[in-house]
């Protein structure tokens, strides 16, 4: 079963918009993180942004923060005043806290994000 | 500072070749790393994880393996290449913290023909 799941395979947004990208994930341990990544046409992997799951408040840094619904499941990135350098691949990710889990780090399919003048 | 060297950055290789994938990570001792597949367009696909020198978790059967030689070194190999192979393969490394981030190797795209 897919522990990361991103449904939304494509968006566009229009510059200086907000847009909300999508994340759901499936574990039952009570210990994880979630990590928001950018990837460039470059191919480079950017860290954004984390989320623990006993972290009482939504991540924020900069422009970009995190709506985490625990009761859902859910991890959406909010990008706020969206530029032109926000197109990119955005992948969301999640790293259990069990032993079992071996600090695996396990990746959503991604969402494409073009960003028009 | 920590720093991640993944080489070459592009590869071509004939179906039946082997293949060596080399990276190093600088100014951390003991880290997790990872080796991930990215086909175009698509998602970051998990191959390899290791917590210590030569402990390898594989995630998905297949035409691959890695070794740990060393703390700081992780290879990724194959004795024969298949058409499939062909991808965008990342290194990563992590500390051993749940919260803490993966930085990623610049990728090495590779073409088997």
């Amino acid at each position: 079963a897919q522990k990361i799941t991103q449904t939304q395979p494509g968006m566009f947004v229009q510059e200086k918009e907000a847009v909300t990208l999508d994340c759901t994930y499936d574990t039952s341990d009570p210990s994880y993180g979630l990590f928001w990544y950018k990837q460039p046409s470059s191919g480079e992997m950017i860290f954004l942004i984390y989320q623990g799951s006993y972290d009482q408040q939504n991540a924020t840094e900069g422009r970009y923060s995190l709506n985490f619904q625990k009761a859902r499941k859910s991890a959406n990135l909010v990008i706020s005043a969206s530029q032109l350098g926000d197109s990119a691949m955005y992948f969301c990710a999640m790293r259990e806290g069990h032993e079992a889990a071996g600090n695996k780090l396990t990746f959503g399919g991604g969402t494409r994000v073009l960003v028009k003048p | 500072s920590q720093t991640i060297h993944q080489w070459p950055a592009t590869l071509v290789q004939p179906v039946g070749s082997p293949l060596s994938l080399e990276c190093t990570v600088e100014g951390t001792s003991n880290p997790n790393l990872y080796w991930y597949r990215q086909a175009a367009g698509r998602g970051l696909q998990l191959l390899f994880y290791s917590v210590g020198i030569g402990q390898i978790s594989s995630e998905v059967p297949q035409n691959l393996s890695a070794s740990r030689p060393q703390d700081r070194q992780f290879i990724l190999s194959s004795k024969k290449l298949l058409l499939s192979d062909s991808g965008f393969y990342l290194c990563a490394w992590s500390a051993g913290a749940m919260n803490t981030e993966a930085f990623f190797g610049q990728g090495t795209r590779l073409t088997v023909v």
